[in-house]
């Protein structure tokens, strides 16, 4: 059972590069969303999609890109890095709709993002 | 943004202690509240969620209850061992078309 795949798991980036966090699950879930976690805060939200096509803006967007081009995939762009993108990344998928409808949020493994 | 606040930040217990921590959240506009268990360098794992005022769950020697109307919610551990070690989260959303808010977490440390 793969569940949630992310890659890649660590990865350190110079300040003004643009790279892309992948995630893909084989749940056939509708519900994707990214996460940052950082020390001394809870997840917060960047972005979430609720089906093929469709995206919106968490919490915490600014700096980030997300497409939701297959309910599979749902990549996270960096498009300038800067170092307070430093963080722990995790990408997470339900079943259908909002996850608030009862459904359980699955993770993935999550992402280690250094800027410096 | 909703404000999901978790008590204590941090928690020390001796093996065979029972122990439990709070969330507290706004008790208006209550949708559902989620319970994961988070260790480090592994993805959080959902324990429980809750969408009805006095709900009450249980897995293995963990459980938590749930109080809409006061806007709060317990976790429970009985019998802490080594390996509950870990961040217990709490997350809530307060409709069916919001994301879920996360608390900042609990982090148990369980010593043998």
């Amino acid at each position: 059972n793969a569940g949630v795949t992310q890659t890649p798991k660590f990865q350190v980036l110079k300040t003004g590069q643009s790279m892309t966090l992948q995630c893909a699950q084989d749940m056939n879930h509708e519900y994707m969303s990214w996460y940052r976690q950082d020390p001394g805060m809870g997840l917060r939200l960047i972005h979430y999609s609720v089906g093929a096509g469709i995206t919106d803006q968490g919490e915490v967007p600014n700096g980030y890109n997300v497409s939701r081009s297959t309910t599979e995939d749902f990549p996270l762009r960096l498009l300038s890095a800067a170092p307070s993108q430093t963080s722990v990344y995790f990408c997470a998928s339900s079943y259908t709709g909002q996850p608030s409808s009862g459904n359980t949020i699955y993770f993935g493994e999550g992402s280690w993002l250094t800027v410096v | 943004i909703l404000n999901v606040e978790q008590s204590p930040q941090s928690l020390h217990v001796q093996e065979g202690d029972s122990t439990n921590f709070t969330c507290s959240f706004p008790s208006s506009n209550f949708y559902a509240l989620h319970w994961y268990r988070w260790e480090t360098a592994k993805s959080p794992e959902a324990l429980f969620v809750m969408t009805l005022n006095g709900d009450e769950k249980k897995k293995g020697r963990i459980s938590a209850t749930l109080n809409t109307k006061e806007g709060y919610s317990y976790l429970y551990i009985k019998g802490s061992q080594p390996e509950d070690s870990a961040t217990y989260l709490c997350a809530l959303s307060n409709s069916g078309n919001t994301p879920l808010v996360f608390g900042k977490g609990t982090r148990l440390s369980v010593i043998a």
